[in-house]
């Protein structure tokens, strides 16, 4: 099974809306990480969440983590059109690998 | 330059074949893996190699082998193609302590087995 659940599957916003993902997990993590996976492309790296952070900001990505909830979200402010794809969490596994969640398809209209 | 590359992007064969995946990374890194992406999208950890060690995930069938020429390379080789293996693998690399930074992807080689 998944280490990782996003949700929801799929997200259908209007641009210039906030689009806002959860993921939960199920064992304990060192660090969280998200990343965007464009169609037909290959996973990038967006914001990495140590497991001692609760909260984190890059351009407009916000990331929370709850530890005692093992769960974390991704808020996406402003969205634009090209802001549309797959957007998934992943955990370590003592250092050796990450584990995705089913990831989560975002949508956004013009 | 491409940071992780993998040959061919697209690869169509028949049931039974042998098939190679090639990856190459120029970024220095230490460690590097193999994924499968499911027509569903679930993305699962195949094999993770670094100079030291070979991670195998034993969920993978022993058809699939992954070999390392050297640190920059991971080459993924499945015998006996089956219809099931038909997918999206991708490689990445990272450097060591990979809970610590992230995992660099490649653009992913889609195998259609008919």
């Amino acid at each position: 099974s998944q280490q990782g659940e996003e949700d929801p599957q799929a997200l259908s916003i209007q641009e210039g809306e906030n689009a806002t993902m959860n993921c939960s997990y199920k064992t304990s993590i060192n660090n969280l990480q998200w990343y965007r996976q464009n169609s037909g492309r290959g996973l990038v790296h967006l914001i990495l969440i140590r497991s001692n952070e609760r909260e984190k900001h890059s351009g407009r990505l916000r990331v929370t983590l709850d530890t005692s909830k093992k769960s974390s979200s991704l808020l996406i402010t402003a969205s634009r059109a090209a802001d549309t794809a797959s957007y998934f969490c992943a955990t370590d596994n003592a250092g050796n690998m990450l584990t995705f969640g089913g990831g989560t398809r975002l949508m956004v209209k013009p | 330059d491409t940071a992780v590359s993998q040959t061919p992007k697209y690869l169509v064969t028949q049931m039974g074949n042998d098939k190679s995946i090639k990856c190459e990374q120029n970024l220095g890194h230490d460690t590097m893996y193999w994924y499968k992406q499911d027509s569903k999208k679930f993305l699962k950890i195949m094999f993770s190699y670094n100079n030291k060690e070979l991670i195998i995930n034993e969920t993978v069938p022993n058809r699939f082998s992954p070999k390392s020429p050297d640190k920059a390379h991971l080459n993924l080789h499945i015998n006996s193609l089956e219809l099931g293996d038909s997918a999206v693998y991708f490689c990445a690399s990272s450097p060591a302590s990979l809970g610590l930074v992230e995992a660099f992807f490649g653009q992913g080689t889609r195998l259609t087995v008919v």
